[in-house]
């Protein structure tokens, strides 16, 4: 196991609602990526944290935010839900050294499923 | 042209079969890159990164060629244990943008 914890595991929404997904980062670990893992493609960068900062955003719109707080957990809030976010969101941590090579381990996921 | 792309499969051999993947990407100033495994249903798990001179790990050999820009991953006397789906990352330079690929599904059959 990782160590990189997600919540909740599930979640089923209506379009227009919001949601907040949480993840927990890895002991030692100061950055949190987020990713959007729709089904039957890879993961796409939605955007990664370091010391409470964006530190760098993929081709998400602004509805996708974020927050990262002192303890280096994370939240990811999408708001007026549309039915193509129905995806797996998965969280992965990292300790950044300041190079794109480090390691990054990801946490279970939460499968968010919009109405 | 997507940013990295890869066959989606599935690959279907059989076990003790050498089976190979290649991963093209377009960007050039690419720097760093890597195969994670990801089993179904479950989160991605790093496999190897991948060096400019090529490198091994057990029955896993990954190799980079950025003249024709793409990475290899080569899996030896394949286990039942290696189906999964192989994803490959690629981090652009500079800013921290790493971009996946779909991924490769891989069966190995008794």
């Amino acid at each position: 196991e990782t160590g990189v914890t997600q919540s909740p595991t599930h979640l089923i929404k209506t379009r227009g609602q919001q949601v907040t997904l949480r993840c927990s980062s890895q002991s030692g670990h100061n950055t949190v990526s987020w990713y959007q893992q729709a089904l039957g493609q890879g993961p796409q960068f939605i955007f990664q944290y370091y010391r409470e900062e964006e530190n760098g955003r993929g081709n998400f719109p602004p509805r996708f935010s974020g927050l990262q707080f002192p303890n280096y957990s994370s939240e990811l809030n999408v708001n007026a839900l549309e039915l193509d976010d129905s995806a797996l969101y998965l969280c992965a941590s990292s300790r950044w050294g300041g190079s794109s090579t480090d390691t990054q381990y990801f946490g279970p996921g939460t499968r968010l499923t919009v109405l | 042209r997507k940013e990295v792309e890869q066959d989606p499969g599935p690959f279907n051999v059989p076990e003790g079969a050498t089976v190979a993947f290649n991963c093209t990407y377009s960007n050039s100033a690419s720097q760093s890159f890597f195969w994670y495994r990801q089993d179904c249903r479950k989160e991605p798990k790093l496999l190897m990164s991948v060096y400019s001179s090529g490198n091994e790990d057990g029955r896993f050999t990954a190799q980079l060629n950025r003249a024709s820009q793409y990475i290899s991953l080569l899996i030896r006397d394949s286990k039942l244990s290696d189906s999964a789906t192989y994803l490959c990352v690629v981090n652009r330079g500079g800013s921290y943008i790493p971009t996946f690929g779909r991924g490769t599904s891989l069966i190995v059959h008794p």
